[in-house]
This record gives C-alpha cells, structure tokens and sequence, in this order.
C-alpha cells in the first residue's frame, strides 16, 4: 500500500508559540490531502481539504487563520497551528488520496501528538 | 439521521471465530467504501476498499456491498487477539472528495 509519513510524531511546546506539522506521500502524488484531528476516546474530525495548489478548504468550526495549511506540491502538504494553547492539546492525522483509475484512495500519515502547555 | 452508522460496540468474540461488522449509509449516489482498523493511540490503517456491490476477499478479511440496501459489512475469519482495534467504516460519495466516517466498532477478541 501507498505510505504517508508525518513528522513530528510528537511534539511539546509552551502556549502561544506555532508548530509545523509536515504530511509526505512517499511513494505517490496526491492532489487532495485532508487534515483530522482526534481527541482521546473520540472519532476522528476532518479539519480541512488540502488542494494542491490552491487554498485549502475548511470544516465549519474550524479557523483558518488558527490553522494554517500549505499543499505546496503533490506530496507535501504542511499543517501550522498558530498562537498553540492547551486546548489545541490532541493527535493531528493527515492523509493523502491515492488515485487509480477513476477510483480514489485514502492512506493516513503516523499522526502527530501536539501538547502544549 | 447519521450519514454513516455503526454499532459502536465493543463486540467481543472469542479467537478463532468470525467477527462481523457492519457499517450502513444514507447517501444512494455513494460509490466507495473503506474499512479502516485503528488501534488505541494510532492512526487509522486501511484493510479493504470495495467499489462494486457483491463479496471481495483479501486474506481473512472479506468486505460485503449492498448497494440496495446501503450497507457494507467486514467480516474477520479466524479472529486473533492482535485483531482487537477499532473498526471505522468510510463512504466516498463523490471521487477525491473527503470521506464520511462512521463513530467506529470496537472489538476485542478473547484468548
């Protein structure tokens, strides 16, 4: 199957900094990445689409200006929480759609687990 | 009405036997489906994708479509200890658009 890696896996920083979360396809080009958070014993909650080249589009209730997102190329896409507070404490998974054909796939990154404190 | 709906579980079964899971949705113009396993503290893994309505097998996994009755299961033959995760059904309705998930089915699988 198609890899996606995220880095960091993990990350701790002070509130009120930003942290750059990085999502790589390895082994194919993705169009379309999409960006979940998930907070413990919960379901995962698309935050965003992420187009390659173009602006990303948000779920309602979810900042733009909070939660900025790049998709530079066709295997990367970055995710940066701005002004970080503890209640942006959760794992952050990316995925990236892998086409074939007329059919398209999803893989999920390793995820990223942010605490800020 | 949820989109996607799933028996959040936990479904237990004993090691050795058939676990099924199923997932049903409301959109009639959906046209893929995913099942995904998730362990505690990880990411989801994809296990199946299924396009077309019938029976597809991979391993112990078989995914079952039922386009007229919008519904799609997992079936796990022979069920292990290490199959104890979370199960989370996906719907794509429209190609390269964002997929639409169920709350998920836990299941443990007893020694």
């Amino acid at each position: 199957g198609a890899v996606v890696s995220q880095h960091p896996s993990r990350v701790i920083c002070k509130s009120g900094t930003s942290v750059k979360i990085e999502c790589r396809s390895l082994d194919f080009q993705a169009t379309t990445m999409f960006w979940y958070r998930q907070f413990p014993k919960q379901s995962l909650m698309l935050m965003a689409t992420s187009n390659e080249g173009s602006k990303a589009t948000y779920e309602q209730g979810v900042e733009k200006d909070k939660f900025l997102i790049n998709h530079a190329s066709l295997t990367l896409s970055t995710l940066t929480v701005t002004s970080a507070h503890p209640e942006d404490s959760s794992f952050y998974i990316c995925s990236a759609g892998e086409t074939s054909g007329a059919w398209e796939t999803q893989y999920f990154g390793p995820g990223t687990r942010l605490l800020v404190l | 009405q949820k989109e996607v709906e799933q028996n959040s579980g936990p479904l237990s079964v004993p090691e050795g036997a058939i676990a099924s899971l199923n997932c049903t949705y409301s959109d009639r113009g959906s046209q893929s489906f995913f099942w995904y396993r998730q362990y505690s503290g990880k990411s989801p893994e994809l296990i199946m994708f299924i396009y077309s309505n019938g029976d597809k097998e991979d391993g112990r996994f078989t995914a079952q479509l039922n386009k007229a009755s919008q519904y799609v299961s997992l079936l796990i033959r022979d069920s292990q200890p290490s199959d104890s995760a979370t199960y989370l059904c996906a719907v794509n309705a429209n190609q390269g658009g964002k997929l639409i998930f169920g709350q998920g089915t836990e299941l443990s699988v007893k020694p």
